[in-house]
């Protein structure tokens, strides 16, 4: 079965302090990994994937075929960060995505 | 870029009753997907349209949903008739292909309460 999951479902963090977006997957074959951000009031994007190992607004994520995860940190939280994160599994051969639940994060000042 | 355009932003519907949804991808994406959203949950794919063809709707409850991209660039998606369980956000998304994995850019979604 092609499954994921997001353990929380609210991160609540001080400023400064690290974070951490737990994502684990299920999926027989090599998927795609993505996390999608969606902040207050605004739509739904594409923060980063796994294929481009890539920095974005200063979180990071690399994928862990041994443990199926794919877990999204970031070293200093800004308040900015808030928002509804969403990790996402893209099964080989075409672009539909499987999403986790979502995890809300909550940076306070 | 103009992004992904959906119509109406609300709806609120009795059950029973018929609803459409409008939407209109981001233009050359040949790629468009409706997913269902339900509160507190992730979105769902409900259907997967490459052009004018539909790629999956595997997850698509035939029964009362039904889904059209004439042309291959606006699509529609229906509900009729309604039930209380289908209260939702529908989002419409739109990528350049099908394979790649490119990505999929989302429309602020039509949010349906059946009531």
């Amino acid at each position: 079965a092609q499954r994921v999951t997001q353990p929380e479902k609210l991160l609540s963090v001080f400023k400064g302090a690290p974070v951490e977006l737990k994502c684990n997957y299920s999926y027989s074959g090599s998927p795609e990994l993505f996390w999608y951000v969606q902040y207050s009031r605004q739509r739904l994007q594409l923060l980063l994937r796994h294929i481009s190992r890539e920095s974005i607004k200063g979180f990071t994520a690399d994928l862990n075929k041994g443990e199926t995860s794919f877990h999204l940190k970031k070293p200093f939280a800004q308040e900015e960060d808030s928002a509804m994160y969403y990790c996402a599994l893209s099964p080989g051969g075409y672009n539909k995505l499987i999403f986790g639940a979502g995890t809300r994060l909550a940076v306070h000042p | 870029e103009a992004g992904v355009a959906q119509s109406p932003r609300y709806k609120i519907i009795e059950k029973r009753q018929s609803v459409a949804f409008w939407c209109n991808p981001i233009s050359g994406h040949a790629t468009l997907y409706w997913y269902q959203q339900i509160l507190g949950q992730g979105p769902k794919l409900l259907i997967q349209f490459q052009n004018n063809g539909v790629v999956d709707d595997s997850q698509l409850p035939k029964d009362r949903f039904s889904a059209e991209r004439l042309k291959g660039v606006d699509s529609t998606l229906k509900i009729q008739p309604a039930k209380l369980e289908d209260s939702a956000v529908y989002l419409c998304a739109s990528s350049l292909g099908s394979q790649g994995n490119t990505e999929a850019f989302f429309g602020q979604g039509t949010r349906l309460t059946v009531v």
